[in-house]
């Protein structure tokens, strides 16, 4: 069975420019999450999807971030524009979704290095 | 979600039982213990959870003492493999957030 899937893994840019981020969900999983992990700490959620919903926003940084999952599948994070700060890795979970929620199953995450 | 603390960092030979301590003196009487870890460029990685039994799987054991204030990881036989940071998440039943601290770095050395 194929894990999460992210891409792109190593992502460069110069601040003020925009960047995409993509996560393809083990299949059947109802939950996709999108962590945000600074180097040195552990993962804080920004996003959690129940299907196509987004039912827990309250971490994302609205003014420049967004997110989205049109089909209930796979889901795009954005940024734009980039600033210095937002170098991290990106980080794509899913779960089954509800109480069978016990495992979340991350993907390798996406390093973002703004210049 | 209830606050863990964890030691920074841990040292481990090769082949010898690792033991990762955490306490969680405000945990809820509904919320579990999990334990994630995460090798270096990888994503976190499931390992074990409980509410107030001792569990063991094919990775890890899991330590809850009776009061459910703190917990203990053990890896019974741990390889080089196993070096990564380890993190320790109370979490209630129908809360679908994972709230990761700082974790505690293992080293298994040989």
């Amino acid at each position: 069975e194929a894990g999460v899937v992210q891409s792109p893994r190593y992502k460069i840019i110069e601040k003020k420019q925009p960047v995409a981020f993509w996560c393809n969900p083990i299949s059947g999983h109802n939950t996709l999450y999108w962590y945000l992990q600074n180097l040195g700490q552990g993962p804080e959620l920004l996003i959690r999807y129940e299907n196509e919903e987004a039912v827990d926003d309250s971490q994302l940084p609205k003014d420049r971030f967004s997110a989205e999952r049109l089909k209930g599948v796979d889901s795009t994070l954005k940024i734009q524009p980039a600033e210095l700060g937002d170098s991290a890795v990106y980080l794509c979970a899913s779960s089954l979704g509800g109480m069978r929620s016990n495992e979340q199953f991350f993907g390798p995450g996406t390093r973002l290095t703004v210049l | 979600d209830a606050k863990t603390t964890q030691p920074p960092s841990m040292d481990c030979a090769e082949g010898r039982a690792a033991n990762l301590p955490c306490n969680h003196s405000t945990i809820s009487g509904n919320e579990y213990v999990y334990w994630y870890r995460q090798i270096h460029s990888q994503g976190p990685q499931y390992i074990i959870h409980g509410l107030k039994n001792n569990e063991t799987n094919e990775m890890a054991s899991l330590i809850i003492t009776e009061d459910r204030k703190s917990s203990t990881l053990i890896l019974p036989h741990a390889t080089l493999r196993d070096t990564a940071v380890y993190y320790c998440i109370v979490r209630a039943p129908d809360g679908n957030k994972l709230v990761f601290g700082a974790g505690t770095i293992l080293r298994v050395k040989s």
